[in-house]
């Protein structure tokens, strides 16, 4: 099975400012017939469902803000936010789907503001 | 536009079972497998197993084998989660999650809303 972790588990940053929220895979993502990292970003914010913002490591969904960017290759994998707003308060999941239909996610990131 | 929507929130004692519904819409039902997320309070996501739509078989995750039951009924396009002998742990938000999918421009990764299951005498 494929593990999935994360850093920090939380963070609290100012207004405006950078957060930058790492993902780690027990094997790479990586699926070498297309070159596509098979590793998505969720929001998650109390009470709702999580929302996809970045698939493929770091293909921004439809409607997503470009403040939100994703990067990384085969094991290791950002997700970071440019310049932190009030509404980004939530909490962040990284999820494999390398071995899909099946999937794993992260612990989880805390984003605060500071 | 695709769809998951899943049935409302359940009160059940300990003991009892629950049977949570996603019904899809929007898409070929029987292309995509179903997946299925706990999310306990204040906990992560973890994912729970998936199930073939199209030929109904199971895979169960570790630590959900025995009293949950994954099933499909392809006439009304909709996935189940049945949890039997409820304990009170199993208190947690159930989400349907479909396999994702791509167009030529775009994927698709669609969740239910989530279902509340609350076990509590």
């Amino acid at each position: 099975d494929i593990v999935m972790t994360q850093s920090p588990d939380s963070l609290a940053v100012s207004l405006g400012e950078r957060a930058t929220i790492n993902c780690k895979s027990s094997q790479s993502l990586l699926y070498s017939s297309n070159n596509n990292n098979y590793l998505a970003w969720y929001q998650q914010k109390p009470g709702q469902p999580p929302k996809l913002l970045i698939y493929w490591a770091s293909t921004r969904e439809s409607g997503v803000p470009d403040r939100f960017s994703g990067s990384g290759s085969g094991t290791d994998f950002t997700l970071t936010i440019s310049s932190l707003q009030t509404e980004d308060v939530a909490v962040y999941y990284c999820q494999q789907y390398y071995s899909t239909p099946s999937f794993t996610f992260g612990p989880g990131t805390k984003v605060e503001i500071k | 536009q695709v769809q998951l929507v899943q049935s409302g929130s359940e009160l059940k004692e300990p003991g009892a079972s629950v049977k949570v519904s996603c019904k899809a819409s929007g898409y070929a039902f029987k292309s995509y497998a179903m997946n299925w997320v706990r999310q306990a309070p204040g906990q992560g996501l973890e994912w729970m197993g998936w199930i073939t739509t199209n030929t109904g078989d199971p895979t169960y995750a570790q630590g959900f084998t025995g009293r949950f039951v994954f099933s499909v009924d392809t006439s009304v396009s909709t996935a189940y989660l049945q949890i039997n002998s409820l304990k009170a742990e199993d208190t947690a938000v159930y989400y349907c999650v479909r396999d994702y999918g791509c167009s030529a421009t775009a994927c698709q990764f669609p969740w239910g809303q989530g279902t509340l299951v609350t076990v509590s005498s």
